[in-house]
Protein backbone atom coordinates (compact mmCIF):
# COMPACT_ATOMS: atom_id res chain seq x y z
CA UNK A 1 0.00 0.00 0.00
CA UNK A 2 1.37 3.35 -1.06
CA UNK A 3 2.08 5.80 1.97
CA UNK A 4 -0.30 8.84 0.12
CA UNK A 5 -2.70 8.42 -2.30
CA UNK A 6 -4.43 10.65 -4.29
CA UNK A 7 -6.73 10.43 -7.03
CA UNK A 8 -5.25 9.97 -10.37
CA UNK A 9 -6.79 12.67 -11.92
CA UNK A 10 -7.02 14.87 -14.18
CA UNK A 11 -9.49 16.59 -12.41
CA UNK A 12 -11.78 19.19 -14.65
CA UNK A 13 -14.35 21.66 -13.22
CA UNK A 14 -15.92 24.42 -14.70
CA UNK A 15 -15.53 28.02 -12.93
CA UNK A 16 -17.24 28.93 -10.17
CA UNK A 17 -17.56 25.05 -9.41
CA UNK A 18 -16.53 23.26 -6.06
CA UNK A 19 -13.15 21.18 -6.85
CA UNK A 20 -13.02 18.50 -4.20
CA UNK A 21 -9.41 16.20 -4.16
CA UNK A 22 -9.21 13.43 -2.06
CA UNK A 23 -6.04 11.97 -0.11
CA UNK A 24 -5.71 8.75 1.86
CA UNK A 25 -3.01 7.99 3.96
CA UNK A 26 -1.67 4.88 5.40
CA UNK A 27 0.63 5.48 8.69
CA UNK A 28 -2.00 5.76 11.40
CA UNK A 29 0.66 7.62 13.88
CA UNK A 30 0.40 10.80 11.41
CA UNK A 31 -0.22 14.00 12.49
CA UNK A 32 0.38 17.01 10.48
CA UNK A 33 -1.52 16.92 7.09
CA UNK A 34 -0.99 19.81 4.14
CA UNK A 35 -2.16 20.59 0.99
CA UNK A 36 0.57 22.24 -1.34
CA UNK A 37 -0.19 23.55 -4.82
CA UNK A 38 2.57 23.51 -7.68
CA UNK A 39 1.75 25.31 -11.33
CA UNK A 40 4.40 23.95 -13.78
CA UNK A 41 7.75 24.97 -13.53
CA UNK A 42 7.22 26.31 -9.95
CA UNK A 43 7.91 25.18 -6.70
CA UNK A 44 5.35 23.73 -4.28
CA UNK A 45 3.58 26.18 -2.41
CA UNK A 46 1.79 25.11 0.79
CA UNK A 47 -1.72 26.29 0.78
CA UNK A 48 -3.50 24.42 3.74
CA UNK A 49 -2.45 22.34 7.35
CA UNK A 50 -4.34 20.60 9.61
CA UNK A 51 -3.45 18.99 12.68
CA UNK A 52 -7.22 17.53 13.85
CA UNK A 53 -9.98 15.78 13.12
CA UNK A 54 -12.61 18.02 11.31
CA UNK A 55 -12.99 20.90 9.15
CA UNK A 56 -10.56 23.88 8.72
CA UNK A 57 -11.46 26.88 6.39
CA UNK A 58 -9.15 29.41 4.79
CA UNK A 59 -11.03 31.85 2.38
CA UNK A 60 -11.86 29.35 -1.16
CA UNK A 61 -10.27 26.62 0.74
CA UNK A 62 -11.52 23.87 2.99
CA UNK A 63 -9.57 21.05 4.36
CA UNK A 64 -10.92 18.14 5.83
CA UNK A 65 -9.38 15.66 8.28
CA UNK A 66 -10.91 12.10 9.48
CA UNK A 67 -8.03 10.15 11.22
CA UNK A 68 -10.45 7.22 11.79
CA UNK A 69 -10.88 6.54 8.29
CA UNK A 70 -7.68 8.12 7.37
CA UNK A 71 -8.92 10.25 5.15
CA UNK A 72 -7.82 13.93 4.10
CA UNK A 73 -9.64 16.14 1.52
CA UNK A 74 -9.29 19.74 -0.04
CA UNK A 75 -12.06 21.28 -0.78
CA UNK A 76 -11.81 24.54 -3.79
CA UNK A 77 -15.00 26.28 -3.96
CA UNK A 78 -15.64 29.17 -6.80
CA UNK A 79 -13.02 27.73 -8.51
CA UNK A 80 -11.26 29.97 -10.78
CA UNK A 81 -8.72 29.72 -14.00
CA UNK A 82 -5.98 30.75 -11.64
CA UNK A 83 -6.57 27.45 -9.43
CA UNK A 84 -6.00 24.75 -12.42
CA UNK A 85 -2.62 23.58 -10.64
CA UNK A 86 -1.06 20.20 -9.49
CA UNK A 87 -2.59 20.14 -6.08
CA UNK A 88 -0.19 17.76 -3.85
CA UNK A 89 -1.54 15.86 -0.25
CA UNK A 90 1.64 15.55 2.05
CA UNK A 91 1.26 13.71 5.58
CA UNK A 92 4.17 13.72 8.51
CA UNK A 93 4.18 10.47 9.62
CA UNK A 94 5.33 8.92 13.08
CA UNK A 95 8.92 8.79 11.88
CA UNK A 96 8.60 12.98 11.51
CA UNK A 97 9.10 11.87 7.53
CA UNK A 98 7.18 13.97 5.02
CA UNK A 99 5.65 12.24 2.71
CA UNK A 100 3.78 13.36 -1.07
CA UNK A 101 1.34 11.81 -2.68
CA UNK A 102 1.29 11.92 -6.56
CA UNK A 103 -0.31 14.78 -6.81
CA UNK A 104 -3.65 15.57 -9.11
CA UNK A 105 -4.15 17.90 -11.74
CA UNK A 106 -6.65 20.35 -11.60
CA UNK A 107 -8.26 22.32 -14.75
CA UNK A 108 -10.80 24.94 -14.06
CA UNK A 109 -12.27 25.61 -17.40
CA UNK A 110 -13.39 29.54 -18.18
CA UNK B 1 14.36 38.67 0.46
CA UNK B 2 13.86 34.88 -0.67
CA UNK B 3 12.69 32.30 2.33
CA UNK B 4 14.30 29.29 1.08
CA UNK B 5 17.22 29.85 -1.83
CA UNK B 6 19.19 27.14 -3.82
CA UNK B 7 21.89 27.74 -6.13
CA UNK B 8 22.17 26.73 -9.25
CA UNK B 9 18.51 26.88 -10.85
CA UNK B 10 20.15 25.42 -13.55
CA UNK B 11 22.48 22.70 -14.13
CA UNK B 12 23.78 20.83 -17.15
CA UNK B 13 26.78 18.34 -16.79
CA UNK B 14 28.21 15.32 -18.15
CA UNK B 15 27.74 11.89 -17.13
CA UNK B 16 30.42 10.81 -14.42
CA UNK B 17 31.06 14.27 -12.98
CA UNK B 18 30.77 15.47 -9.40
CA UNK B 19 28.37 18.51 -8.87
CA UNK B 20 27.05 20.35 -5.27
CA UNK B 21 23.75 22.42 -5.16
CA UNK B 22 23.47 24.75 -2.33
CA UNK B 23 20.74 25.85 -0.07
CA UNK B 24 20.33 28.57 2.34
CA UNK B 25 17.22 29.64 4.67
CA UNK B 26 16.84 32.82 6.47
CA UNK B 27 13.79 31.96 8.09
CA UNK B 28 15.47 30.33 11.64
CA UNK B 29 13.94 27.02 10.70
CA UNK B 30 15.30 23.95 12.65
CA UNK B 31 14.76 21.69 10.04
CA UNK B 32 15.82 21.04 6.53
CA UNK B 33 15.36 18.57 3.66
CA UNK B 34 16.26 17.60 0.12
CA UNK B 35 13.44 16.28 -2.06
CA UNK B 36 13.41 14.88 -5.91
CA UNK B 37 11.06 15.58 -8.42
CA UNK B 38 11.32 13.07 -11.49
CA UNK B 39 10.01 13.52 -14.61
CA UNK B 40 6.48 12.09 -13.79
CA UNK B 41 6.54 14.95 -11.00
CA UNK B 42 6.81 12.52 -7.51
CA UNK B 43 7.91 14.32 -5.19
CA UNK B 44 10.15 12.50 -2.98
CA UNK B 45 11.89 12.86 0.24
CA UNK B 46 15.79 12.21 -0.15
CA UNK B 47 16.80 13.83 3.34
CA UNK B 48 16.32 15.72 6.22
CA UNK B 49 18.06 17.27 8.72
CA UNK B 50 17.13 18.80 12.41
CA UNK B 51 19.38 21.19 14.15
CA UNK B 52 22.53 20.16 11.59
CA UNK B 53 21.64 16.27 12.55
CA UNK B 54 20.62 13.74 10.05
CA UNK B 55 16.97 12.27 10.70
CA UNK B 56 16.18 11.00 7.61
CA UNK B 57 18.35 8.86 5.06
CA UNK B 58 15.79 7.60 2.49
CA UNK B 59 17.48 4.79 0.26
CA UNK B 60 19.52 7.03 -1.96
CA UNK B 61 22.81 5.79 -3.49
CA UNK B 62 25.36 6.50 -1.60
CA UNK B 63 26.75 8.82 -4.26
CA UNK B 64 24.60 11.70 -2.79
CA UNK B 65 25.94 13.32 0.28
CA UNK B 66 24.26 15.98 2.16
CA UNK B 67 26.46 18.54 4.50
CA UNK B 68 24.45 20.74 6.61
CA UNK B 69 27.73 23.13 8.14
CA UNK B 70 24.74 25.00 10.11
CA UNK B 71 21.03 25.41 10.34
CA UNK B 72 20.55 27.90 7.83
CA UNK B 73 22.34 25.75 5.20
CA UNK B 74 21.81 22.18 3.73
CA UNK B 75 24.32 21.57 0.52
CA UNK B 76 23.65 18.19 -1.64
CA UNK B 77 26.99 16.82 -3.20
CA UNK B 78 26.38 14.12 -6.23
CA UNK B 79 29.27 12.21 -7.10
CA UNK B 80 29.54 10.43 -10.57
CA UNK B 81 26.64 11.63 -11.98
CA UNK B 82 24.40 9.34 -14.20
CA UNK B 83 21.68 9.86 -16.75
CA UNK B 84 19.06 8.96 -13.92
CA UNK B 85 20.14 11.52 -11.78
CA UNK B 86 18.26 13.86 -14.17
CA UNK B 87 15.27 15.59 -12.23
CA UNK B 88 14.02 18.69 -10.42
CA UNK B 89 15.77 18.75 -6.60
CA UNK B 90 14.22 20.78 -3.85
CA UNK B 91 15.16 22.03 -0.81
CA UNK B 92 13.07 22.68 1.73
CA UNK B 93 13.06 24.01 5.42
CA UNK B 94 10.23 23.98 8.39
CA UNK B 95 9.93 24.88 11.78
CA UNK B 96 10.02 21.95 13.65
CA UNK B 97 10.11 17.98 12.21
CA UNK B 98 6.19 18.39 12.30
CA UNK B 99 5.27 21.77 10.98
CA UNK B 100 5.12 22.30 7.14
CA UNK B 101 7.41 23.13 4.88
CA UNK B 102 8.56 25.67 2.66
CA UNK B 103 10.14 25.01 -0.33
CA UNK B 104 13.11 26.89 -2.28
CA UNK B 105 12.47 27.74 -6.24
CA UNK B 106 14.22 24.04 -7.32
CA UNK B 107 17.49 23.46 -9.17
CA UNK B 108 17.36 21.64 -12.62
CA UNK B 109 19.35 19.00 -13.20
CA UNK B 110 20.63 17.97 -16.82
CA UNK B 111 22.53 14.93 -16.94
CA UNK B 112 23.87 14.58 -20.22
Amino acid sequence: QKEVEQNSGPLSVPEGAIASLNCTYSDRGSQSFFWYRQYSGKSPELIMSIYSNGDKEDGRFTAQLNKASQYVSLLIRDSQPSDSATYLCAVKGANSKLTFGKGITLSVRP
Amino acid sequence: DTAVSQTPKYLVTQMGNDKSIKCEQNLGHDTMYWYKQDSKKFLKIMFSYNNKELIINETVPNRFSPKSPDKAHLNLHINSLELGDSAVYFCASSWTVNTEAFFGQGTRLTVV
